[in-house]
């Protein structure tokens, strides 16, 4: 199984500051990747799928690259609404895993 | 609107069984694969199990932790995807969501924008 590791653990940002959210697969899963958002009590939100492809309505302030092993989902300037939990998700092969999610926070 | 409803949740005991209901609506429900995930209080989201649509022949999928336990199945004719689990066991405890990814088979597109609420699964004596 592939083993999606994501870093840190917790992200301590200010609002509208940059958010840097790491995420690495134990191989390769091409550029089958996805980034998901979690708000407390709430569904998981599709952000990005294909690593760089934002999902519909989705803000231009999230972004995601890489490819391979190592991807990075950005938040360009934090909002309110953006405090959450993000999980990394691969979709190279059976069986999906995903990543143990990176908590940002109001610093 | 394209949603996904799960029921069916509530609290079991070890060893008993129950059966959750994905119910699809705002598409056609029998073009499309479906794929069911937990995640388990205060922890992160696990896959389960996947069907493909019938044009790609039912084919199924598990997790290591569900197989020969669960059973994951569709009836197109009432939109419905269902989570059999029998044998449960208080590490099963979470919310079971349903979701949907873009088409009937996963060829490197198995992404889920579409998710239901989730229903409460809770094992315990």
């Amino acid at each position: 199984d592939i083993v999606m590791t994501q870093s840190p653990a917790t992200l301590s940002v200010s609002p509208g500051e940059r958010a840097t959210l790491s995420c690495r697969a134990s191989q390769s899963v091409s550029s089958n990747l996805a980034w998901y958002q979690q708000i407390p009590g709430q569904t998981p939100r599709l952000l990005i799928y294909g690593v760089s492809t934002r999902a519909t309505g989705i803000p231009a302030r999230f972004s995601g690259s890489g490819s391979g092993t190592e991807f990075t989902l950005t938040i360009s300037s934090l909002q309110s609404e953006d405090f959450a939990v993000y999980y990394c998700q691969h979709y190279n092969n059976w069986p999906l895993t995903f990543g143990g999610g990176t908590k940002v926070e109001i610093k | 609107e394209v949603q996904v409803v799960e029921s069916g949740g509530g609290l079991v005991q070890p060893g008993r069984s129950l059966r959750l209901s994905c119910t699809g609506s705002g598409f056609t429900f029998g073009d499309y694969a479906v794929s069911w995930f937990r995640q388990a209080p205060g922890r992160g989201l696990e896959w389960v199990s996947f069907i493909t649509s019938k044009t790609y022949g039912g084919t199924t999928k598990y997790a290591a932790s569900v197989e020969g336990r669960f059973t994951i199945s569709r009836d197109d004719s009432k939109g419905i995807a269902y989570l059999q689990m029998s044998s449960l066991q208080t590490e099963d405890t979470a919310v079971y969501y349903c979701s949907r990814p873009p088409g009937g088979i996963c060829n490197n597109n198995c992404y889920f924008a579409t998710w239901g609420q989730g229903t409460l699964v809770t094992v315990s004596s």
